[in-house]
């Protein structure tokens, strides 16, 4: 079974302009989680999205945003990009919502933003 | 939000029995502990939780204290590929309606031939 994959890779940007990452989840699972690693912070939730759904959502201000599509994979959009936006972006897929114990979540290996 | 304590770093021998420990003082009486892993450049890897009875699986072991103020994660048999750094996570139940996972700063783990 293919794991979770997230394109690009990588990705630079500017201050000021918006960006859109993509998630493809494991296939038959229909949660997806963002998250944004940084060296100071560390890993931090953003939000998940279940069955087309935003189920929850992290402490992030409204520049974060997301969707879900019918078959599951996910985008996420950045809009006016910072400095400190600057990060790793993981993406991970559960079968069931995570808030249901026992639905482990697989990450992908992340779309690693920079913005100058 | 609940918070966990990791040391920053550890290095275990290998073969030996790796324990990382984990301060979670503030957890509620709900919340599950997790464990996952980041091995460098990969996202990170799920490895066990529990919410208040010791757990095993092929993985490693998860020890929590009665009090469930602490936990360990125990490799039993530490081997090269176990270097990674361990996130000790605890999943929060809802106050505002939504469920999330705090992760700690992690303890990076080295394996030592």
């Amino acid at each position: 079974k293919a794991g979770v994959t997230q394109t690009p890779r990588y990705l630079i940007k500017t201050r000021g302009q918006q960006v859109t990452l993509s998630c493809s989840p494991i296939s038959g699972h229909r949660s997806v989680s963002w998250y944004q690693q940084t060296p100071g912070q560390g890993l931090q939730f953003l939000f998940e999205y279940f069955s087309e759904t935003q189920r929850n959502k992290g402490n992030f201000p409204g520049r974060f945003s997301g969707r879900q599509f019918s078959n599951s994979r996910s985008e996420m959009n950045v809009s006016t990009l910072e400095l400190g936006d600057s990060a790793l972006y993981l993406c991970a897929s559960s079968f069931g919502s995570y808030a249901v114990v026992g639905n482990e979540q697989f990450f992908g290996p992340g779309t690693r933003l920079t913005v100058l | 939000d609940a918070k966990t304590t990791q040391p920053p770093s550890m290095d275990c021998a290998e073969g030996r029995a790796a324990n990382l420990p984990c301060n979670h003082s503030t957890i509620s009486g709900n919340e599950y502990v997790y464990w996952y892993r980041q091995i460098h450049s990969q996202g990170p890897q799920y490895i066990i939780h529990g919410l208040k009875n010791n757990e095993t699986n092929e993985m490693a072991s998860l020890i929590i204290t009665e009090d469930r103020k602490s936990s360990t994660l125990i490799l039993p048999h530490a081997t090269l590929r176990d270097t990674a750094v361990y996130y000790c996570i605890v999943r929060v139940s809802p106050t505002s309606g939504t469920y999330k996972y705090i992760f700690g700063t992690g303890t990076r783990l080295k394996v030592l031939a």
